[in-house]
């Protein structure tokens, strides 16, 4: 089963632009996770959010994380073409036993 | 580090017939997960592994898929007798113990019944 949905399920912006993904979840978790996947390959980590965290920085991302309404946002500023990818949220639910639930993630397109 | 790799990278399969897969994940992380993933869709947990002891297998995994890891180190997936919705991305991540850490992905297998 996925907990995390993410919104919108497509988003194209021009280069430079500001993109915002957001994710929602169900249950109370011990972090919240985004990764990135390019067309055909495995996800990368970009950025772990603990529950006692509200914002969290790595350099042109930023994440925030809202408990109270389970809900996280991505934002990545000045978007490059190479951040043309599918971005997903994975909870770590509190009684998860280290099993990690995903949504069915954001497509970004970034046009040149 | 040389990340997680698996092998093969494309399979085109029969229906009916086996295929197993395999994952050398990074060598100093002790856990390892199987996922399976489809178009549009996120990762969709199968099983996973502690080591060489198999602590977790999704309830909604049918008993032709089994999976092993011996003696700790690379992994394999077998599934038998597949279905044309078997079709899928199989993808294998590894994490270190202590904590709960990021998940390390290889590129997947691509499975694809004929």
């Amino acid at each position: 089963s996925q907990q995390g949905e993410e919104d919108p399920q497509a988003l194209s912006i021009q280069e430079g632009e500001n993109a915002t993904m957001n994710c929602s979840y169900k249950t109370s978790i011990n972090n919240l996770q985004w990764y990135r996947q390019n067309s055909g390959r495995g996800l990368v980590h970009l950025i772990l959010i603990r529950s006692n965290e509200r914002e969290k920085h790595s350099g042109r991302l930023r994440v925030t994380l809202d408990t109270s309404k389970k809900s996280s946002s991505l934002l990545i500023t000045a978007s490059r073409a190479a951040d043309t990818a599918s971005y997903f949220c994975a909870t770590d639910a509190v009684d998860s036993n280290y099993q990690l639930i995903w949504g069915a993630g954001t497509k970004l397109i970034i046009k040149p | 580090d040389t990340g997680v790799s698996q092998d093969p990278r494309h399979k085109i399969t029969k229906r009916g017939q086996n295929v197993t897969f395999r994952c050398d994940p990074i060598s100093e992380h002790n856990r390892l997960y199987w996922y399976r993933q489809t178009l549009g869709q996120g990762p969709e947990f199968l099983t996973y592994f502690q080591n060489e002891a198999q602590l977790e297998k999704s309830r909604l995994l049918s008993d032709r898929f089994s999976a092993e890891r011996p003696k700790g180190s690379f992994s394999t997936l077998e599934i038998q007798r597949t279905e044309q919705g078997d079709s899928a991305m199989y993808l294998c991540a590894s994490s270190m113990t202590g904590g709960r850490s990021p998940l390390h992905f290889g590129n997947g297998t691509r499975l694809t019944v004929t």
